[in-house]
């Protein structure tokens, strides 16, 4: 079945660590997308990519990088100048960007230790 | 204001109600609306996808566009406890295809 895997499921970051987190799709779309989802706020953009080799930021880049060097995959590495990084974080994909629904991954839990 | 207010709820109604969540937007740019499904610790699952006014029906699930009042709204008839989850409204627009989301309704159908 065609979808979207994000690893890991939980994630642990220390003080002054960056982490990755995985999302690959093999749905063939081409526009992917990051999110972060905190308690009673919508998903927020935080990078999206609408080709490979290229990328935007969204609304909220800071502390956060991305790369797209195959179609299929989109890491997200949350560095050390996030300063509030934990959240649940849900990756997408889309066959365009805007007009086309996005179809949502089962997301990574990011926790501070 | 925020672009897109959705009452958090909790909301919690017996099995057999009809649900009805709704969502009012400022941005009259947008032209396309879904309505999104979140279980506990999971993705949200697209449950409804329209473009600009109208009706789309799919089962027990209905959602509506009213444009010009900006609201959009999803009924769910003979409600269910496999319906418990969070409900999360989302739109973009059509040039830049910015798409913005609710902050979720959550809904508990009790047996």
């Amino acid at each position: 079945d065609g979808g979207i895997t994000q690893s890991p499921k939980y994630l642990f970051r220390k003080e002054g660590q960056n982490v990755t987190l995985s999302c690959e799709q093999n749905l063939n779309h081409d526009a992917m997308y990051w999110y972060r989802q905190d308690p009673g706020q919508g998903l927020r953009l935080i990078y999206y990519s609408q080709i490979v080799n290229d990328f935007q930021k969204g609304d909220i880049a800071e502390g956060y990088s991305v790369s797209r060097e195959k179609k299929e995959s989109f890491p997200l590495t949350v560095t050390s100048a996030q300063k509030n990084p934990t959240a649940f974080y849900l990756c997408a994909s889309s066959r365009g960007q805007g007009r086309q629904p996005q179809h949502f991954g089962d997301g990574t839990r990011l926790s501070i230790l | 204001q925020k672009e897109v207010e959705q009452d958090p709820g909790p909301l919690s109604v017996p099995e057999g109600a009809i649900v009805s969540l709704n969502c009012t937007y400022s941005n009259s740019a947008f032209q396309y609306f879904m309505w999104y499904r979140q279980y506990s610790r999971k993705g949200p699952e697209l449950l409804m996808y329209t473009y600009s006014s109208g009706n789309k029906e799919d089962g027990r699930f209905t959602a509506q566009v009213d444009k010009s009042s900006k609201y959009i709204s999803l009924f769910i008839r003979d409600s269910q406890p496999s319906d418990s989850a969070t409900y999360l409204c989302a739109m973009s627009e059509e040039v830049s295809g910015d798409m913005r989301f609710g902050a979720g309704t959550r809904l508990t159908v009790k047996p």
